[in-house]
């Protein structure tokens, strides 16, 4: 069956870094197209970011263009977000989800919180 | 960027008819995704593509999409069916969007 583990998440200052990962089982990671969404407390979903299935495409919402990356390592079954000049508007928990056609969002991690606070 | 608007809470009794609007302009022209977010848990994906269901789940979700408007109904709804939900689109200006959620009570 599909999993999708996030890890990496925690309490970290504003302006710091901290890097995201989610490993993948139970299919063939090379053949997806991979997202993070992000949750806030209380709050609705985001869309943060995309990475083609061969991570020759990256996609980025406005709000963490220019700070956040997206990447991935298909040898590994391992989707990245490294994270940089954090905010505190970017405290949410963190979603790594399976795209499909570049439509809908068919399978989801369990997610990781990411508290940026001083 | 586009937007797409949904009601913030919807109330229900057991055994009756849900129905949750998601508004956004020309919204027939996109497929509207619908995901269910039950308290504390990761969001699942109940409706995909304006109205095909995922294998697993029951058959009393449907959807539809029309003009601005896309509706999912939960035909006699049960207790467990309480929780938030979200539609989704993609759209050239915006890339994924979603509505900022309904939170159906089952009362």
């Amino acid at each position: 069956q599909v999993q999708l583990e996030e890890s990496g998440g925690g309490v970290v200052q504003p302006g710091r870094s901290l890097r995201l990962s989610c490993a993948a089982s139970g299919f063939t990671f090379s053949s997806f197209g991979m997202h993070w969404v992000r949750q806030p407390p209380g709050k609705g979903l985001e869309w943060v970011a995309v990475i083609w299935y061969d991570g020759s495409h990256e996609y980025y919402a406005d709000s963490v263009k220019g700070r956040f990356t997206i990447s991935r390592d298909n040898s590994k079954n391992t989707l990245y977000l490294q994270m940089e000049t954090l905010r505190a508007e970017d405290t949410a928990v963190y979603y790594c989800v399976r795209d499909v056609e570049m439509t809908y969002f068919d399978f989801w991690g369990q997610g990781t919180l990411v508290t940026v606070s001083s | 960027s586009y937007e797409l608007t949904q009601p913030p809470s919807v109330s229900v009794s057991p055994g009756q008819t849900a129905s949750i609007s998601c508004s956004g302009d020309r919204l027939e022209d996109k497929h509207v995704n619908w995901y269910q977010q039950m308290p504390g848990q990761s969001p699942v994906m109940v409706i995909y593509r304006d109205t095909k269901r995922p294998s697993g789940i029951p058959e009393r979700f449907s959807a539809s999409n029309s003009g601005n408007t896309a509706t999912l109904t939960i035909t006699g709804t049960q207790p467990m069916d309480g929780a938030d939900y979200y539609c989704q689109a993609w759209h050239s200006s915006s890339a994924w969007v979603f509505g900022g959620g309904t939170k159906l009570t089952v009362l």
